[in-house]
């Protein structure tokens, strides 16, 4: 159980365009998801915290104008990078939590988003 | 401020031979541990948490790992090393069940036929 599917798993885009990864909990229902960006040899930075019907939570740093995050559905958070430059090329990955028991979670990570601008 | 410490950036280790990757924790309280494993290219697969109790936790793929709390550590290990456990390893903690994990930079591990 708690399976995350995320899409695409690679992207190239051209610098200026907009591109947007999903990111779905395939047998939960997720009120909150996460988004991360990890670069080469390094942690997880967390970017945002995606609520359900709501509007994302964004960490210090993190434009939210460039970094959309839309959570419409229980099951669906998409990132929409926006107006992309070489400098967002990374590795994205979502995250969604989901309940282990009184007061207790769990978070099941997506296999990532490779984002390559040219 | 709070944080995890994985102090290696590689590990290199023999196969059949037991490995070791480190990780030392400044977090207040009674902190939830976690050790995370990131194959190539993909997301993170938990290997393992500790929150009370046994100081050894048991985790997949024949890892464990132990909590001691007089070296503020909760070093992961496994008897006998795969090629096919070369990965990252990210240990990472948090405040409380609520809380979303907080990760260590991570340990590349690097198993030798």
């Amino acid at each position: 159980g708690a399976v995350v599917s995320q899409h695409p798993s690679r992207v190239i885009c051209k610098s200026g365009t907009s591109v947007k990864i999903e990111c779905r909990s395939l047998d939960f229902q997720a009120t909150t998801m996460f988004w991360y960006r990890q670069f080469p040899k390094q942690s997880l930075m967390l970017m945002a915290t995606s609520n359900e019907g709501s509007k994302a939570t964004y960490e210090q740093g993190v434009e939210k104008d460039k970094f959309l995050i839309n959570h419409a559905s229980l099951t669906l958070s998409t990132l929409t990078v926006t107006s992309a430059h070489p400098e967002d090329s990374s590795f994205y990955i979502c995250s969604a939590r989901h309940t282990q028991g009184a007061g207790e979670y769990g978070y099941t990570f997506g296999s990532g988003t490779r984002l390559t601008v040219v | 401020a709070q944080s995890v410490a994985q102090p290696e950036d590689q590990v290199n280790v023999a196969e059949g031979n037991p490995l070791t990757v480190k990780c030392t924790y400044s977090v207040s309280g009674n902190p939830y541990l976690f050790w995370y494993v990131q194959y190539p290219n993909r997301g993170l697969q938990f290997l393992l948490k500790y929150i009370t109790g046994d100081n050894l936790v048991k985790g997949s793929y024949g890892f464990e790992a132990e909590f001691n709390k007089s070296q503020t550590s909760f070093h992961l290990k496994k008897p006998s090393a795969l090629v096919s456990d070369s990965a990252l390893y990210f240990c990472a903690f948090s405040s409380g069940g609520s809380y979303i994990p907080t990760f260590g930079r991570g340990t590349s591990l690097i198993v030798h036929p």
